[in-house]
């Protein structure tokens, strides 16, 4: 099936660092999405992403949908404790196919 | 508002033993999945349905089958559990396209 290539696996960083995490695939999305997992929940929507070259923010949180579609980034400034958890992007193929999920990152926060 | 329900959310089977998990959404939704979570592996699809009465395979569907004789209710059946089956299994609907809403998950054990 589709793979979503998700770097890195995990990151330990220190209160109010920056975050960079970023996923990357050999297919072609019409929709790139990223999602934040909490420990014992489901995944939630954190940034949807529909053009080439979008940038989009939601707060501490910035995520861009790459040129050639193949690619995505979410970037995390000023951490904080709460953002403690498993991210995951996921893309879209054309046609209204399931989602498909990388691997996640696990980002823990050191206060 | 419950948005997506799942029953149970623990449970332990032993090898060869049966079991249905239940899903269930209150929005109306049309799309509904099952997804299994592993460490490092992210969340996998097991099977999808686009619609009352409709089901379809996704990337591992080997030794689940499915039913959505309702449009609220989803179901993931374990004809007979083996422990490569332990994981953690999240639901989620869409009304259509890339919204996912998902559950708090069922966490299975088999012995």
């Amino acid at each position: 099936g589709q793979q979503l290539n998700q770097s890195p696996q995990s990151m330990f960083i220190q209160e109010g660092e920056d975050v960079s995490m970023n996923c990357t695939s050999s297919s072609i999305f019409n929709t790139w999405l990223w999602y934040k997992q909490d420990p014992g929940e489901g995944p939630v929507l954190l940034i949807a992403l529909y053009k080439a070259g979008e940038l989009t923010s939601n707060g501490r949180l910035t995520a861009q949908f790459g040129i050639t579609r193949k690619d995505s980034f979410l970037n995390i400034s000023a951490s904080i404790p709460s953002d403690v958890g498993i991210y995951f992007c996921a893309g879209q193929l054309p046609g209204n196919t399931p989602l498909v999920f990388g691997k996640g990152t696990r980002l823990s926060v050191i206060a | 508002n419950a948005g997506v329900t799942q029953t149970p959310k623990f449970r332990v089977l032993k090898t060869g033993q049966s079991m249905t998990l239940l899903c269930a959404q209150d929005m109306n939704h049309e799309y509904m999945y099952w997804y299994r979570q592993d460490p490092g592996m992210g969340l996998r699809l097991i099977h999808y349905s686009v619609g009352e009465g409709t089901t379809a395979k996704g990337e591992v569907p080997d030794g689940y089958n499915v039913s959505r004789l309702k449009k609220q209710n989803f179901l993931l059946g374990l004809e007979s559990a083996a422990p490569s089956q332990t994981s953690v299994y999240f639901c989620a609907s869409t009304p259509g396209g890339w919204g996912y809403t998902f559950g708090s998950g069922t966490r299975l054990t088999v012995v």
